[in-house]
């Protein structure tokens, strides 16, 4: 059940802006988003839980749509301490436990984004 | 320093070595994960421990086996591993699974010669 991410790479100039989209084919309860710079751990950005929330990290906003099964990144201006994979991590429980996982996370494969200046 | 630390950083074995990885954190969180990461592939989930108590365990053969001994700690035992074990084994931790963040550790990079 592992979530698509499109586009695979994106490569930007300082100051573009980017859209990286998360997307299941089974419905979600939570999204998550990291980024990962080249020989260091994923870093959390933000999470999204059901309900077509969206929120905001400094110039980095998600969307969750609900309906959709899908959710959105979005960079706006970007810097160059943007670069990095970004990954999209997707769980299908909701707060009653289900004997077993608990909202465990599938990654997507990421989204490699490069940005010059 | 993330508050996740995995040690060693680098590891190269061979295929009739038993080693393992360590993983330690003082977040007060409650879940840990174990997740393999190989070139060009997504990160893999490998185990998940709640409450110190294994809750998963995602078809990973059984020459890797986890160990938790308290909430704090989490090991990796290897044996007899083959070639495409090679990858970054990352460990994470999270307040539980359920609408949290994870803290991932910076890796350790295995090698198995």
């Amino acid at each position: 059940q592992q979530p698509v991410q499109s586009p695979q790479a994106v490569i930007l100039r300082e100051g573009e802006d980017a859209v990286i989209n998360c997307s299941s084919s089974k419905a979600l309860y939570s999204v998550h988003w990291y980024r990962q710079k080249h020989g260091e751990a994923p870093v959390f950005l933000m999470i999204l839980l059901k309900g077509g929330e969206q929120k905001g990290h400094e110039k980095i906003s998600a969307s969750f749509n609900e309906k959709k099964q899908q959710s959105s990144l979005y960079l706006t201006a970007s810097q160059l301490s943007y670069s990095g994979t970004y990954f999209c991590g997707t769980s299908f429980w909701g707060f009653s436990d289900y004997g077993g996982s608990q909202g465990n996370l599938i990654f997507g494969k990421g989204t490699k984004l490069s940005v010059k200046p | 320093e993330t508050g996740v630390t995995q040690t060693p950083r680098h590891l190269v074995m061979g295929m009739t070595n038993k080693k393992s990885l360590k993983c330690e954190q003082h977040l007060g969180h409650n879940a840990m994960y174990w997740y393999k990461q190989s070139a060009k592939k997504p990160l893999e989930l490998m185990f998940v421990y709640s409450l110190e108590e294994r809750v998963e365990n995602n078809s990973v053969p059984s020459r890797f086996s986890p160990e938790c001994p308290n909430s704090s700690h989490l090991f990796l035992h290897l044996h007899t591993l083959q070639p495409e074990d090679s990858a970054l084994y990352l460990c994470a931790s999270s307040q539980d699974s359920r609408g949290y963040g994870y803290t991932f550790g910076s890796g350790t990079r295995l090698t198995v010669v």
